[in-house]
């Protein structure tokens, strides 16, 4: 059964700390992985994507990685600011046949506090 | 600006009244979803459709229905609806696949959903 597990629940940081949080997945095959970022009372915005060849992307502060190998990704947050305060959520598409599916994590709530 | 809207923000219901939530997006996109969100669930699939008049079912379709007449407009139909579908509905919206780099989707604001 294709699962995504996010860690940890929940996480709070002091206004300009780093941080980081973590998605493992066991869904086959791979197909990509892409980070969400949810403020509070609004839908998902798309964070990054990773694919099977990528190891690290960053989007200004936030740098994603991927391995492959052991099925692992995380989202590291540099110098957090309060609007960083959201839900991240890590989705892991799987693909084939002509089909794909779309494995949703339960999301990491990060509150970043002055 | 992609733009993916739900009708409300915030709707109450009672217990077996058929409930209609609608959304419509902007950007020509084939794909649309449907989702709920509950508190430690995180998002979960009800139904999507890739064309228009075309449905599928999702993780949890039970209780729920769909239409897709138009391809800007999905709408979700509560046929009766319960107290245990109180919850956070969100809509999204997607090109088709990419099978490379997958489809970003565009999620409306969602809409909170209280059946009393």
């Amino acid at each position: 059964k294709n699962q995504v597990e996010q860690s940890p629940q929940s996480l709070i940081i002091l206004e300009g700390k780093n941080c980081t949080l973590q998605c493992n997945y066991t869904v086959s095959p791979f197909s990509n992985l892409r980070w969400y970022k949810q403020d509070t009372g609004r839908g998902p915005v798309s964070l990054t994507i990773m694919t099977f060849s990528e190891n690290t992307k960053s989007n200004g502060r936030y740098t994603a990685t991927l391995d492959a190998d052991t099925k692992q990704s995380s989202l590291h947050i540099t110098a957090s600011q309060l609007s960083d305060s959201a839900s991240y959520i890590c989705v892991v598409m799987n693909s084939g046949a002509g089909s794909y599916q779309l494995t949703f994590g339960k999301g990491t709530k990060l509150s970043v506090i002055p | 600006d992609v733009k993916v809207t739900q009708s409300s923000r915030y709707l109450v219901k009672r217990t077996g009244e058929k409930v209609f939530l609608e959304c419509v997006q902007d950007m020509d996109h084939e794909n649309m979803f449907w989702y709920r969100q509950d508190p430690g669930l995180g998002l979960r699939l009800i139904y999507f459709s890739y064309d228009v008049k075309m449905k599928e079912k999702g993780d949890i379709p039970e209780g729920y229905s769909v239409s897709r007449e138009k391809k800007e407009r999905f709408s979700l139909i509560l046929e009766s609806a319960s107290t245990n579908q109180t919850s956070m509905y969100l809509c999204a919206s997607s090109h088709l696949l990419d099978r490379v780099v997958g489809n970003e989707q565009f999620f409306g604001p969602g809409t909170r959903l209280t059946v009393l």
